[in-house]
């Protein structure tokens, strides 16, 4: 069964610091894609990045970059230089290519809660 | 301003009785979904459409239904609304289906079922 873990409910750091995020997903099928999301205070969902299994290229965007590691299972989130406006819930999600049939499903790890403090 | 909007934002709601939640896209995206948020659960699928007259169920079904008479339009409906279903409910659309596209989501209903 395909499943996505992040392990850190909370995490609380201050202003500048670097903080990781880390996400473990198991999955049986070889093509799959990885994604992280964002959910601020105000709640909604926003979109950060997407990368598909065979892409093993670590990504950097700004202060955000992330590490994925096939061989660990492991697609982790680094946020540098941390900023209050980072405050947020942090989900890693987990979709596989299915059939048409089935539809499209992302997987959701529970979330992670940044809290960032000045 | 393209994108997905749901109404209402948030409905207190008597067990028992019928809800349907709107959710509207523009981007002219094939496949809907609807998923619920729990503490502690992250986001879970109830049910899909990868296009305009097809739905199919997702992980937590029971007591929802779905129709996708159009392209745009993706209603959820409680027909008995039970306390568990207290949630919020978010929908998203992707460009195709299979997983392969970034899923773009909506702000959210947040319901209340008494």
């Amino acid at each position: 069964a395909q499943k996505v873990t992040q392990a850190q409910t909370e995490i609380s750091v201050v202003e500048k610091e670097d903080v990781t995020l880390d996400c473990v997903y198991e999955t049986r099928d070889t093509t799959y894609y990885l994604f992280w999301y964002k959910q601020p205070p105000s709640g909604e969902l926003v979109f950060l990045i997407r990368r598909n299994s065979f892409d093993e290229q670590n990504e950097i965007s700004g202060r955000y970059s992330w590490n994925f590691q096939k061989s660990t299972s492991s697609f982790n989130f680094t946020i540098t230089a941390s900023q209050v406006v980072d405050s947020a819930v942090y989900f890693c999600a987990l979709s596989e290519t299915l059939n048409y049939n089935q539809g499209g499903k992302l997987i959701f790890g529970q979330g992670t809660e940044l809290s960032v403090k000045p | 301003i393209a994108g997905i909007t749901q109404a209402p934002t948030s409905q207190i709601l008597a067990a028992g009785r019928r809800m349907t939640l709107r959710c509207t896209q523009d981007m002219r995206h094939n496949a809907m979904y609807w998923y619920r948020q729990d503490l502690g659960l992250g986001l879970r699928l109830i049910h899909y459409s990868n296009t305009a007259g097809t739905t199919g169920k997702g992980e937590v079904p029971d007591g929802y239904s779905v129709s996708r008479a159009n392209t745009d339009d993706f209603p959820l409906t409680l027909a008995s609304a039970v306390p568990s279903q207290t949630s919020v409910y978010f929908c998203a659309s992707s460009d195709s289906v299979a997983g392969v596209d970034t899923q773009y989501f909506g702000p959210g209903t947040r319901l209340t079922v008494l």
